[in-house]
This record gives C-alpha cells, structure tokens and sequence, in this order.
C-alpha cells in the first residue's frame, strides 16, 4: 500500500493568515493527489483534483501543487469557514489511501 | 444536482453482516464516466477506502478487507451496495458511499452524508 504522510498534524492560524499543509506519498505517484476537507460529523468535501485542479465551486483561495512524491495545500488568506481538517488521497493505485489528517484550528 | 444517500441498519451484532445501500438520484449509475464507492471512518480517526464498482458491476477492493467485503450494483434501482461479513468492533465507523471519476482524475467529487454503523451485542 501507498502511505500518505501530512504534516502538521494541526495547525493554528489566524483569519487573514496563509498556511501551507503538506502531504507525502511512500513512493510516486505521478498527480494522483487530491485534497479534501471535512467539518465535524460532515461528509469529506473535495477541494482539489489532481494535485493542482480546483473542484468547481471551490474558492480561489485555495491552491494545491507537487507531483511525485511531494505535495502541498494552500490557502492563501484564512476565513472562518475554513477552519476544519484537510485529507490528502491519492488515486495512483488501489487500495486508494488517505492522510491522517491536518486539523486547522483558530488561534 | 446529484445526491447519495446511505440506508441501512446503525446497530449490528458481532459475527453479523452489514449491509447498506446507496441510492444515487440526478444522474445515472450506468454512466461511462464514474465509479461507486465505499469509504469508512472509525469514529476520530482515518478515512479508509472499502472498494469501488462500476455499473458493469467490475469491482476492486481493499486487501484488507476483500475477504469480507462485497460490493454490487442495481442498476434498475440506481443503487449500489455494500456487505461486510464477520463483524467486530473494529468495524464500527460512518460509512461514505460516493461518486469517483473513471478517466484521469479518479477523485471522490460526491459523497453521502454517511452512515454510523455500531458493532456491539
């Protein structure tokens, strides 16, 4: 299996900050990476397909990069919505694994 | 505009099989350009994919459970379904049914609001 490592695994930032999550793959995977995000007790929404595609509806804010094994969220200018936790996936080959997770928290 | 939503049993007992089921309604489950899948998450913990099909009923699934699990298509009913045997308490999680593009990208674009399934006599 691919292992899918993020980093932080939280993060605390302020309304207006840019942060940047990262997320590695245990072996390439070419720009099989997408990047989701889930709110408490909601379903995974996705953000970003294949690596750097953002999915319709999604704000600009948001921008994903990397191919290979090395690849990166970022959200230019924090709003409060944003505030959940971010999963990376990759849909190189199955079984298609996710991140642990980056919980995005207010300071 | 697209919908899943899971139906089934929340409480099932060790041993048992569960079984749930995704209505799919505003498009076709027998389109060329997706898959259907499962995707589970213990409660406070990591999002784990369960298996995919596609509406000639090709499947693939996880190593880790592709012993226990089958998952199969109704066309007529534009449903798919899930069945996961010999239940134990590790099985207790919210399972996902969702949308997964066939070409290119292969990303999860629609899911279902999720299930909680509990594993316990």
């Amino acid at each position: 299996d691919i292992q899918m490592t993020q980093s932080p695994s939280s993060l605390s930032a302020s309304v207006g900050d840019r942060v940047t999550i990262t997320c590695r793959a245990s072996q390439s995977i070419s720009s099989y990476l997408n990047w989701y995000q889930q709110k408490p007790g909601k379903a995974p929404n996705l953000l970003i397909y294949a690596a750097s595609s953002l999915q319709s509806g999604v704000p600009s804010r948001f921008s994903g990069s990397g191919s290979g094994t090395d690849f990166t969220l970022t959200i230019s200018s924090l709003q409060p919505e944003d505030f959940s936790t971010y999963y990376c996936q990759q849909s190189y080959s199955t079984p298609y694994t996710f991140g642990q997770g980056t919980k995005l928290e207010i300071k | 505009q697209l919908q899943l939503q899971e139906s089934g049993p929340g409480l099932v007992k060790p041993s048992e099989t569960l079984s749930l089921t995704c209505t799919v309604s505003g498009d076709s489950i027998s389109s060329s350009f997706y898959y259907w899948g499962w995707i589970r998450q213990p409660p406070g913990k990591v999002l784990e994919w369960i298996g995919t099909i596609y509406y000639s009923g090709s499947t693939s699934y996880n190593p880790s459970l592709k012993s226990r699990v089958t998952i199969s298509v109704d066309t007529s009913k534009n449903q798919f379904s899930l069945k996961l045997s010999s239940l134990t308490a590790a099985d207790t999680a919210v399972y996902y049914c969702a949308r997964q593009g066939a070409a290119g990208t292969l990303a999860y674009d629609y899911w279902g609001q999720g299930t909680l399934v509990t594993v316990s006599s």
